[in-house]
């Protein structure tokens, strides 16, 4: 276990619904990540926050929807995605930025399938 | 664009054999790094080398960097049927950018 915890673990959505995804670090973390891993594609940076405060948007849809209101937790409030947003979400923490060059800690992700 | 390369896409080897994957990128780097994926797991670090340093060891685990040629290897000796998993190289850039720029992966299979 790498201390980031992500729940749910799977989540099946139509394309109308709202649904969010957690992510807790229990490592006094301060930096938290949001990535996207789809098949056959390399992780994608979505969302940095720094501090309860977001320092990168990585062109995102405005259908997903990131909420920092603490360090230890991140959400992402998903709303009428589309079935290429199929994939499965990774959070991940570091110390602070700085260190998130040297390594960043990863939780067990959510597999999002959206019908 | 930074983004890794690993080579090949896919492994096949049996236990007790070496496992080399490699990785190419296209821009200058503050550090490279290898990162390991159970199926459908979240990432796990697992070396990290910086721009000025040529081999890292740890344990099982030999990283080598040629930045003249842009590329890293990841060498694991003494293969074992846990390390199947699929590896990945993330770079990060010069310049003071905090992104993890991450390759496609290569996916090894260990069999015992």
């Amino acid at each position: 276990e790498t201390g980031v915890t992500q729940t749910p673990r799977h989540l099946v959505m139509g394309m109308t619904n709202k649904k969010s995804l957690k992510c807790e670090q229990h490592l006094g973390h301060n930096a938290m990540y949001w990535y996207k891993q789809s098949a056959k594609k390399p992780l994608e940076l979505m969302f940095v926050y720094s501090l309860e405060e977001r320092v990168e948007n990585n062109s995102v849809p405005s259908r997903f929807s990131p909420e920092c209101p603490n360090s230890s937790h991140l959400f992402l409030h998903l709303h009428t995605l589309q079935p290429e947003d199929s994939a499965l979400y990774l959070c991940a923490s570091s110390q602070d930025l700085e260190a998130g060059r040297d390594t960043q800690y990863f939780g067990p992700g959510t597999r999002l399938t959206v019908l | 664009s930074q983004q890794g390369e690993e080579d090949p896409q896919a492994l096949s080897i049996q236990e007790g054999e070496n496992a080399t994957m490699n990785c190419s990128y296209k821009t200058s780097i503050n550090n490279l790094q290898w990162y390991r994926q159970n199926s459908g797991r979240g990432l796990v670090h697992l070396i990290l080398i910086r721009s000025n340093e040529r081999e890292k060891h740890s344990g099982r685990l030999r990283v080598t960097l040629d930045t003249s040629k842009k590329s890293s290897s990841l060498l694991i000796t003494a293969s074992r049927a846990a390390d199947t998993a699929s590896y990945f190289c993330a770079t990060v850039g010069q310049g003071g950018s905090e992104k993890l720029v991450f390759g496609k992966g290569t996916k090894l299979t260990v069999n015992p």
